[in-house]
């Protein structure tokens, strides 16, 4: 079963680094892109950026170059997501999602909630 | 960059009906838009590609249509399990694959 698992949920404050990871299984995790997904409470789902893990091609959507970066170790299967400087407005759930032969994206992950708050 | 509106944003249906949600970009992406489902707390699911494929799984109540910039998404018999916020997604764009601001379908 090709699979996405995500790191579990985090509370931070503002101005702390974080790394998130997602884990893909049941396929070979070099050969499909894997795309990261903000939703802010209660809002939709807005596109983050994109990983190749076979040779780290990344891009960027430009509402968060600079912002975060995205990252992929192939030796364990796990794409990240970190913040070196976290804000409230942060705040948020994760989604991490491969992308197939279709351009479509599945499977998902489960999700990771980060919360920034003094 | 290119941006994708949804119409209507919200709406409600009973069990039964057909209910078709509407996807515009704003430059031809040809055939390159998804259509995906989300339930409260879940992640969301791929229903359609490449505009009007099917994906493996999914009901064939769900159906997708269009090219270019206008794009429809139908069910054409509402099950309650369908009450849910639909996204579409074009994957056009080089690796930028902008989502629509979603539209959410409850119970009337």
């Amino acid at each position: 079963e090709v699979q996405l698992v995500q790191s579990g949920a985090e509370v931070k404050k503002p101005g702390e680094s974080l790394k998130i990871s997602c884990k893909g299984s049941g396929y070979s995790f070099t050969s499909y892109w894997i795309g990261w997904v903000r939703q802010m409470p209660g809002k939709g789902l807005e596109w983050m950026g994109i990983i190749y893990p076979g040779d780290s091609d990344t891009r960027y959507s430009p509402s968060f170059q600079g912002q975060v970066t995205i990252s992929a170790d192939k030796s364990i299967s796990t794409a990240y997501l970190q913040w070196s400087s976290l804000k409230a407005s942060d705040t948020a759930m994760y989604y991490c999602a491969r992308q197939g032969s279709s351009l479509g994206f599945d499977p998902w992950g489960q999700g990771t909630l980060v919360t920034v708050s003094s | 960059d290119i941006q994708m509106t949804q119409s209507p944003s919200s709406l409600s249906a009973s069990v039964g009906d057909r209910v078709t949600i509407t996807c515009r970009a704003s430059q031809s992406i040809s055939s390159y838009l998804n259509w995906y489902q989300q339930k409260p707390g879940k992640a969301p699911k791929l229903l359609i590609y490449a505009a009007s494929s099917l994906q493996s799984g999914v009901p064939s109540r769900f159906s997708g249509s269009g090219s270019g910039t206008d794009f429809t998404l139908t069910i054409s018999s509402l099950q309650p399990e369908d009450f849910a916020t639909y996204y579409c997604q074009q994957s056009y764009s080089t690796l930028l694959f902008t989502f629509g601001p979603g539209t959410k379908v409850d119970i009337k």
